[in-house]
């Protein structure tokens, strides 16, 4: 295990909805990231958190949005569910000086329907 | 954005083979990573290797960042090292490929 926890582990939502995913880093890490990754493919990057404030973004619409809590964890939010955003969402996290070494949750599984 | 490439896609061995996968990536970095994805979705980390080669048990990984490719070996395979195999590479983000599905029967 990497020390990095997620909740909740499933989630089914409807769409239009809104949901909240919930992440832990590990121990001594001040940097978090979010990908998705849909079902057969790898996982794409949503964006970092560093310092409380996003560092970095992929190409997600505005939609996804988090923040990061002064202890480092962290929270996705994604407004206006769509089908597509049916993933899995892992959460990563990292020391800022070693940021290309990271280390993931086990994911958060999002069915919308 | 730089591209990274893996093949094959699907690997269906015997316990006890030995196989090799590819990563191919676009532009040049120094960072190359493998990661093993089980069954349950968990992402674990298996090699950070920007160049040269590093062992772990029947595990080994090569990198020739000049020729822009990294080979991971798996020897003697077992059920357990079923699932998918990602290479990545960072650039203010971690870069996926398509990942290998390996499926190793008993």
């Amino acid at each position: 295990e990497t020390g990095v926890t997620q909740s909740p582990t499933h989630l089914i939502k409807t769409r239009g909805q809104q949901v909240t995913l919930r992440c832990s880093s590990q121990s001594g890490h001040n940097t978090v990231s979010w990908y998705q990754q849909a079902l057969g493919q790898g996982p794409q990057f949503i964006f970092q958190y560093y310092r409380e404030e996003e560092n970095g973004r992929g190409n997600f619409p505005p939609r996804f949005s988090g923040l990061q809590f002064p202890n480092y964890s962290s929270e996705l939010n994604v407004n206006a569910l769509e089908l597509d955003d049916s993933a899995l969402y892992l959460c990563a996290s990292s020391p800022w000086t070693r940021a290309e070494t990271q280390y993931f949750g086990p994911g958060t599984r999002l069915l919308v329907l | 954005g730089i591209q990274v490439e893996q093949s094959p896609p699907d690997l269906i061995l015997q316990e006890g083979a030995n196989s090799t996968l590819r990563c191919n990536f676009s532009d040049s970095v120094n960072n190359l990573q493998w990661f093993h994805q089980n069954p349950w979705g968990q992402l674990i980390n298996l090699f950070y290797i920007p160049s040269g080669t590093k062992q772990n048990g029947r595990l080994s990984a090569t990198t020739v960042a000049t020729e822009r490719y990294s080979l991971l070996y798996i020897s003697s395979s077992q059920t357990t090292d079923s699932g998918v195999y990602f290479c990545a590479v960072f650039v203010y983000k971690l870069s996926f490929g398509a990942g290998t599905t390996v499926t190793v029967r008993a």
